[in-house]
């Protein structure tokens, strides 16, 4: 099925460092969600974006819509250990039609934060 | 209040054999979702329910995979046969609406020897 193209794949950081990663759709998208998966547990939204060229934050993160609607990007600022985890970017689309509420993930970003 | 409840948390069964896979959303919502998610993937849509209405299974492999959702509650995914390919994890998650906040379960990892 399709999947959203994100990257990194993966980033090896230093605690207190800033991440940046991004998420680019071939398709148009209503709104663009973060999400967080730790081992063994379901992803858990981080961030949703409802609106092209919305930029939201949430504690240290933040994270923008892109114009196009194509794309998005999460910023985590001073990573800390528990940061640790994969990070996936989700587009949904509106409602009208089967697809309403589906979530198109990418394939996610592995993060690890060296103390 | 109780999160998404799924059952087993982890099936180990030869290929072949038939597996059952149980969810119980959070309360009060509506639309229950399926997710198939294969090792350094994203999740991927399998079936979606309005109550007990599955109202997307585009993406159910319907030769082997059923599920269903009789009282608009609780629902169940099944795979007969299994086979190789479908060792996973199978994501249940739930929400209020549609377009609402999805709320995911921990998942059923499957694997098949």
């Amino acid at each position: 099925g399709q999947q959203l193209n994100q990257s990194p794949q993966s980033m090896f950081i230093q605690e207190g460092e800033d991440v940046s990663m991004n998420c680019t759709s071939s398709s148009i998208f209503n709104t663009w969600l973060w999400y967080k998966q730790d081992p063994g547990e379901g992803p858990v939204l981080l961030i949703a974006l409802y609106k092209a060229g919305e930029l939201t934050s949430n504690g240290r993160l933040t994270a923008q819509f892109g114009i196009t609607r194509k794309d998005s990007f999460l910023n985590i600022s001073a990573s800390i250990p528990s940061d640790v985890g994969i990070y996936f970017c989700a587009g949904q689309l509106g409602a009208g039609g089967t697809s309403y509420g589906k979530l198109t993930f990418g394939q996610g970003t592995i993060l690890t934060v060296h103390p | 209040e109780a999160g998404v409840v799924q059952s087993p948390r982890y099936k180990i069964i030869e290929k072949k054999q038939p597996v059952a896979f149980w969810c119980n959303p959070i309360s009060g919502h509506n639309t229950l979702y399926w997710y198939l998610q294969n090792l350094g993937q994203g999740p991927e849509l399998l079936i979606r329910y309005e109550n007990e209405e599955a109202v997307d299974d585009s993406q159910l492999p319907k030769d082997r995979f059923s599920a269903e959702r009789l009282k608009g509650v609780d629902s169940t995914l099944k795979i007969q046969p299994a086979e190789l390919g479908d060792s996973a994890v199978y994501l249940c998650a739930s929400s209020i609406y549609p377009g609402g906040e999805q709320f995911f379960g921990p998942g059923t990892r499957l694997t098949v020897l």
